[in-house]
């Protein structure tokens, strides 16, 4: 099984420009979670899907923010336009069902500069 | 709202040393409670976890027991390894299954 798979693993941009995050959960799975992790707040849930439909994005910071499912197998984080405090490591998750743990990707570090 | 607390870290220790992460919680239901794990540069793995009170999750030699009484779930390693080194984190998942997670405590262990 090939895990959740992130990508890029790595982002660095100027300030403005749009950054998209990409993610693609393990097949199968019905749940999608984005997640960003920073020493200041710690591990935040941004939005969650549930068979390719977001069910809450109560976490989801502001409009600046949006994310997508176009598919089961395929989803983005966008940021438009980025800013230095979107700095963080942002992960996709994915789970079989409501009440099964969640696989976790190996995240993307994304810095605004 | 829901809540999870774990004790602060560094946690730095010897290598066969015993390791206790303490970890409470405020729900308002009956949750599930997990420990996920996280080595440098990787997303979190899920460690153990517990269903209902009383039940033991274990991996790896790793070992916590969901109580009640007390609303914690404390994460406890007979003899640590240097490969133990990582970031912990403690969970709860309440409604549906959207998981609330505790700061994280980092774990150092020197040989």
């Amino acid at each position: 099984d090939a895990g959740v798979i992130q990508s890029p693993r790595h982002e660095v941009t100027e300030m403005g420009q749009e950054v998209t995050l990409r993610c693609k959960p393990i097949s199968g799975h019905d749940y999608l979670f984005w997640y960003r992790q920073t020493m200041m707040r710690g591990l935040e849930l941004l939005i969650y899907f549930n068979n390719n439909v977001p069910i809450d994005d109560s976490g989801m910071p502001e409009d600046r923010f949006s994310a997508k499912m176009p598919n089961a197998s395929f989803s983005t984080l966008k940021i438009q336009p980025s800013e230095p405090r979107d700095s963080a490591v942002y992960f996709c998750a994915s789970s079989l069902r409501f009440d099964q743990p969640q696989h976790f990707g190996d995240g993307t570090r994304l810095s605004i500069l | 709202g829901d809540s999870v607390t774990q004790m602060e870290g560094p946690v730095t220790l010897s290598e066969e040393a015993f390791l206790t992460i303490n970890c409470t919680y405020t729900a308002t239901g009956y949750p599930s409670l997990f420990w996920y794990v996280q080595y440098p540069g990787e997303g979190l793995q899920l460690l153990l976890k517990a269903t209902k009170a009383d039940d033991k999750g274990s991996n790896k030699g790793f070992e916590a027991t969901y109580r009640k009484e007390t609303t914690s779930f404390h994460l406890e390693k007979g003899s640590v390894q240097v490969s133990d080194s990582a970031v912990y984190f403690c969970a709860l998942s309440d409604k549906g299954n959207k998981l609330v997670f505790g700061a994280g405590t980092i774990l150092r262990v020197k040989s």
